[in-house]
């Protein structure tokens, strides 16, 4: 199975700051890999696939980029509802494994 | 635009069996495969396995396999998770969640139901 490392695990920042969250596989995954957001008590939400390709109707200041096995979420000019917990997830192969998360909060 | 609509908290004893619901809207449930999504309490994502509603393949991750069975029944257009004997550390939230479609089972999931919260205590 392919393994996941994100980091960190948490990081504080201030509304406007600029973000970097890395995300690293054990093996190479070519672009296989996508973003997710969630927010306290809520289901997560698919923000980038394929690496650096935004889902339909997620603000331009999240952007994602990498290949092979390291990868990197940025959310430029950080919003107050950007304050949630980050997962990255392979989708080179099977099981489709997770990051352990990085939760960004408020500084 | 699909939604999935997932069925209500659970609250069990170890030992007893559950199942759990996950219904789609729209008619084209049968052509997507529908994943199911562990989180424990205060901890990350945990992909389980996933179906195809359509003809019930069904794929599971090795460290579920054997530990909870999924189905579907596409004229409900209702995909279940199930447990025959419950423990305590099932305790979690649930997610079913729709793979991106056109594309591999283990491809990213862009629908997610709420979840449905199952708490397994003596």
């Amino acid at each position: 199975d392919i393994q996941m490392t994100q980091s960190p695990s948490s990081l504080s920042a201030s509304v406007g700051d600029r973000v970097t969250i890395t995300c690293r596989t054990s093996q190479s995954i070519s672009s296989y890999l996508n973003w997710y957001q969630q927010t306290p008590g809520k289901a997560p939400k698919l923000l980038i696939y394929e690496a650096s390709t935004l889902q339909t109707g997620v603000p331009s200041r999240f952007s994602g980029s990498g290949s092979g096995t390291d990868f990197t979420l940025t959310i430029s000019n950080l919003q107050p509802e950007d304050f949630a917990t980050y997962y990255c997830q392979q989708s080179y192969s099977t099981p489709p494994a997770f990051g352990q998360g990085t939760k960004v909060e408020i500084k | 635009e699909v939604q999935l609509v997932q069925s209500g908290a659970e609250l069990k004893k170890p030992g007893e069996s559950l199942r759990i619901s996950c219904t789609g809207s729209g008619n084209s449930f049968s052509k997507y495969w529908i994943a199911w999504v562990r989180q424990m309490p205060g901890k990350g994502l945990e992909w389980m396995g996933v179906i195809y509603p359509g003809d019930s393949d069904t794929k599971y991750s090795p460290a579920f396999q054997g530990h909870v069975t999924i189905s579907a029944d596409k004229s409900t257009s209702t995909a279940y998770l199930q447990w025959s004997s419950l423990k305590a550390s099932d305790t979690a939230m649930y997610y079913c969640a729709r793979v991106r479609p056109g594309f591999h089972y283990y491809y990213g999931m862009d629908v997610w139901g709420q979840g449905t919260t199952v708490t397994v205590s003596s």
